[in-house]
């Protein structure tokens, strides 16, 4: 089965910049998406295709993906990106295969 | 706008199956595959398969083979997610979510998430 692992918690502090990694075998050589996720709420996709906003995300969110480690980057973090954060990426065995999920505190 | 409704809360004893509905609406429906993801209660995301409205073909996660079963009708643009034999393990908020054909994709659209509770 196919892997994606991420750290269980980040912090940081308002307008610092926070930064969660999803690790899997050969992640580079896949499409690494990201989903944001508040309680009580369904995901939310923030970055797709390991670099690229769907409308409506602010632009503090950024990806990137090499090797075996896919990035998301919050620049300027503001209290209401206080949630959990999911990275995603399609194997040919497995499917469709979600990280561990990472909570992002903002202090 | 692109929605997808699901089905209300359920609640199941051990050994019954549960069907949830996901009714799209805003786009054409057998353009895009339907996902299935669960999630239990404090847990992570967790995929269970997919299934492409257009030809029905469907690919289900290897935990999941054999107990879920995803169809659709396409006169009224809704996706089902079957589950069978259920067990408290299975207690879970499920989504459905949109995404494109032939994997490497991404889930744009979610629905609401649907509490199947399995107790006794």
């Amino acid at each position: 089965s196919y892997e994606l692992t991420q750290p269980p918690s980040v912090s940081v502090s308002p307008g610092q910049t926070a930064s969660i990694t999803c690790s899997g075998d050969k992640l580079g050589d896949k499409y690494a998406c990201w989903y944001q996720q508040k309680p009580g709420q369904s995901p939310v996709l923030v970055i797709y295709q390991d670099t690229k906003r769907p409308s409506g995300i602010p632009e503090r969110f950024s990806g990137s993906n090499s090797g075996n480690t896919a990035t998301l980057t919050i620049s300027g973090t503001q209290a209401m990106d206080e949630a959990d954060y999911y990275c995603q990426a399609w194997d040919s065995s497995a499917g469709y295969v979600f990280g561990t999920g990472t909570k992002v505190t903002v202090l | 706008q692109v929605q997808l409704v699901q089905s209300g809360a359920e609640v199941k004893k051990p050994g019954a199956s549960v069907k949830v509905s996901c009714k799209a609406s805003g786009y054409t429906f057998t353009s895009y595959d339907i996902n299935w993801v669960r999630q239990a209660t404090g847990q992570g995301l967790e995929w269970m398969g997919w299934m492409n409205p257009n030809s029905g073909n469907t690919g289900y996660a290897q935990k999941f083979h054999g107990r879920v079963t995803m169809t659709r009708n396409t006169s009224i643009s809704t996706a089902y997610m079957e589950l069978s034999s259920l067990r408290s393990e299975d207690t879970a908020v499920y989504y459905c979510a949109r995404a494109c054909s032939g994997g490497s994709c991404y889930y744009d659209y979610w629905g609401q998430g649907t509490l199947v509770t399995v107790s006794s």
